[in-house]
């Protein structure tokens, strides 16, 4: 039982470069979301998923897209990598969604250049 | 929507003795209140947790305490460690959603 897994772990892009942040759960959990954490300031929801086909803007969606083909995965895109995207993504999964726990992956750290 | 904030940024405490991170929430509808630990590196970690309906919960050398008179809880771990020392946040939770404080360093002195 890994829990949350995230894929990579670190990562460079060059502004207007593309990528994808996957991260995915073995706990057959409904609910799944991205954070962002920047330095001095809290956990930032960015988009959710309730579950398998589902998603929903958090908080800070712009310039992000995101995608839940399969129950266990989430994944996270970015089409066009500014510098305000630089940050550490962290993925969570719950059971059922609140109030459930929510369970953290190890985080992404990108740096946009 | 949910404002959840912490009163101190740091706090350091002598190892064995006992520490109290303190956190606030704007939101009365917050139903349900995470406190997270966050060691340098990696994911939060869940500590404990607490619902609205409840003043006090006990876990292992961790209790949460929750005002909903002045919106405010705190966590309290007794003979604090070294392996305690960590960014520490609470989270509270609004309809679907968790808003997340910016955390309180703990630096726990030998």
């Amino acid at each position: 039982n890994a829990g949350v897994t995230q894929t990579p772990k670190f990562r460079v892009l060059k502004t207007g470069q593309s990528m994808t942040l996957l991260c995915a759960q073995d706990m057959n959990h409904e609910y799944m979301y991205w954070y962002r954490q920047d330095p001095g300031m809290g956990l930032r929801l960015i988009h959710y998923s309730v579950g398998e086909g589902t998603t929903a803007k958090g908080e800070v969606p712009d310039g992000y897209n995101v995608s839940r083909l399969k129950k266990q995965n989430f994944l996270l895109g970015l089409e066009s990598a500014a510098p305000s995207q630089t940050s550490v993504y962290f993925c969570a999964s719950t059971y059922r969604g609140p109030p459930d726990t929510q369970y953290f992956g190890p985080g992404t750290r990108l740096t946009v250049l | 929507g949910e404002s959840v904030g912490l009163h101190l940024p740091t706090l350091s405490v002598q190892e064995g003795d006992n520490s109290i991170i303190n956190c606030a929430y704007s939101n009365s509808a917050s139903d349900y209140f995470i406190w997270y630990k966050q060691e340098s590196g990696k994911g939060p970690q869940f500590i404990i947790d607490i619902r609205s309906n409840m003043d006090k919960r006990q876990g292992q050398r961790v209790t949460v305490l929750l005002n909903k008179t002045v919106k405010h809880l705190s966590l309290q771990i007794a003979a604090t460690q070294p392996g305690d020392s960590a960014v520490y946040f609470c989270a509270g939770r609004e309809f679907n959603k968790f808003y997340f404080g910016s955390g309180t360093k703990l630096n726990v002195k030998p």
